[in-house]
């Protein structure tokens, strides 16, 4: 099974700034890496796909980069929408897995 | 409007069973591969089960396997999770997702069912 890791677990950062989250991989897993976001009481949306594909509607801030075992999400100039858990995912060999999570907070 | 609505969740004692539905609509429900994700806070996101458009391939989470198995009927536009010997720890909020096309990752999500496990 790949792990996915991670970090940091809570990221605190004003409005407007940058934020930076990273996911690590047990193993390669070549492209094959999405990103979610999810907030309190609603389903994750798919942001990034592919490591670094934006998904339809998602805005030109949130960019995803990445292969093999490091993978980082960019988020720049925070909006206040953005403060959310962001996971990110596997999909290159079964079991699918998932990371613990980044919360992002102010 | 594309929609994914999940029922079926509620309380059920360690041991026991509960059947899970997800019901599709605003596109094309065959050509969808298809998949139950779950949420805990303390332990984040885990794939449980996975099937292909006419449900030929299906895959299962370790943690599942055995107890749980994923259906679908593609006439209804339905997709199902039978839950068996179900434990505490499969206590969660159950997603139903479809596949983007040619990924495994998840673009369309329903809102979720809760599933309580305790005595």
């Amino acid at each position: 099974e790949i792990v996915m890791t991670q970090s940091p677990g809570t990221l605190s950062v004003s409005p407007g700034e940058r934020a930076t989250l990273s996911c690590r991989a047990s193993q390669s897993v070549s492209s094959n890496l999405a990103w979610y976001q999810q907030k309190p009481g609603q389903a994750p949306r798919l942001l990034v796909y592919g490591a670094s594909t934006r998904a339809t509607g998602i805005p030109a801030r949130f960019s995803g980069s990445g292969s093999g075992t490091e993978f980082t999400l960019t988020i720049t100039s925070l909006q206040s929408e953005d403060f959310a858990v962001y996971h990110c995912q596997q999909y290159k060999d079964w079991p699918l897995s998932f990371g613990g999570g980044t919360e992002v907070e102010i | 409007q594309v929609q994914l609505v999940e029922s079926g969740g509620g309380l059920v004692k360690p041991g026991g069973s509960l059947r899970l539905s997800c019901a599709a609509s605003g596109f094309t429900f065959s050509d969808y591969y298809m998949t139950w994700i779950r949420h805990t806070p303390g332990k984040g996101l885990e794939w449980v089960a996975y099937i292909s458009s006419r449900g030929v391939s299906i895959y299962y989470g370790d943690s599942v396997k055995g107890r749980f198995t994923i259906s679908r009927d593609n006439a209804k536009s339905s997709l199902f999770l039978q839950m068996d010997s179900l434990r505490a720890e499969d206590t969660a909020i159950y997603y139903c997702a479809a596949r983007l096309t040619g990924t495994n990752a998840f673009d369309i999500w329903g809102r979720g069912t809760m599933v309580t496990v305790s005595s």
